[in-house]
């Protein structure tokens, strides 16, 4: 275990259902991110949250909505999906996002989403 | 925007051998940060070491060991005396002013250690 748990391991829904992701840490860090890892593709930034504040969208399709209650929680909400978003969704969290010394990021195990 | 490139789709190497993966990246900034993660099947990305882009000193973690070349842009991983357990998906990633200071991947590099 890395510090960050991510629930469900394996999702399975339709393409008229509605899902979310979980994902929690306790390692005190303030930053959340939520990774798309599909196959023959780099890993893809989808949301980046600051100090519980959404600063980054990198042009992800509405049918996925973020939530981030607090520092320690990040959702990922599902609707109306595509067999192309099947997928693996990495949470991933870090200090802060900005200068200063940077360690990298901690990384849960993923969500193994399937479309049908 | 900031690429970061792995040009070894697949690699292997035998039991207690040494490999080297490699990594290219570009920039124009002078303060960035060099990681390289490891996936196995379990799918956990871990950590396995970091370089920071103003230390000429390259990164040394037991027997993982990189060759940093700044003016380069090259960020090789080299693995000593492989283990059956370092079979994996390694990746480089990069965390710059240029990359919003988002943690930037390769596309990885499949590692399978033989007996």
């Amino acid at each position: 275990e890395t510090g960050v748990t991510q629930t469900p391991r394996h999702l399975v829904m339709g393409m008229t259902n509605k899902k979310s992701l979980k994902c929690e840490q306790h390692l005190g860090h303030n930053a959340m991110y939520w990774y798309k890892q599909s196959a023959k593709k780099p890993l893809e930034l989808m949301f980046v949250y600051n100090f519980k504040e959404q600063t980054e969208n990198n042009s992800v399709p509405s049918r996925f909505s973020p939530e981030c209650p607090n520092s320690s929680h990040l959702f990922l909400h599902l609707h109306t999906l595509q067999p192309e978003d099947s997928a693996l969704y990495l949470c991933a969290s870090s200090h802060r996002r900005d200068r200063g010394t940077n360690y990298g990021y901690t990384f849960g195990s993923g969500t193994r989403l399937t479309v049908v | 925007a900031q690429t970061v490139t792995q040009s070894q789709p697949e690699m292997s190497v035998q039991e207690a051998e040494t490999v080297t993966l490699s990594c290219t990246y570009d920039t124009s900034e002078s303060d960035y940060y060099l990681f390289w993660y490891k996936q196995p099947p379990s799918r956990q990305m871990i950590l396995v070491i970091r370089q920071e882009a103003y230390k000429q000193q390259n990164a040394t973690e037991n027997r993982f060991s990189v060759n940093f070349q700044k003016a380069a842009k090259s960020f090789s991983l080299k693995i000593s005396d492989s283990q059956l357990g370092d079979a994996a998906m390694y990746f480089c990633a990069y965390i710059g002013p240029d990359s919003g200071y988002a943690l930037n991947f390769g596309k990885g590099t499949s590692l399978l250690v033989t007996p």
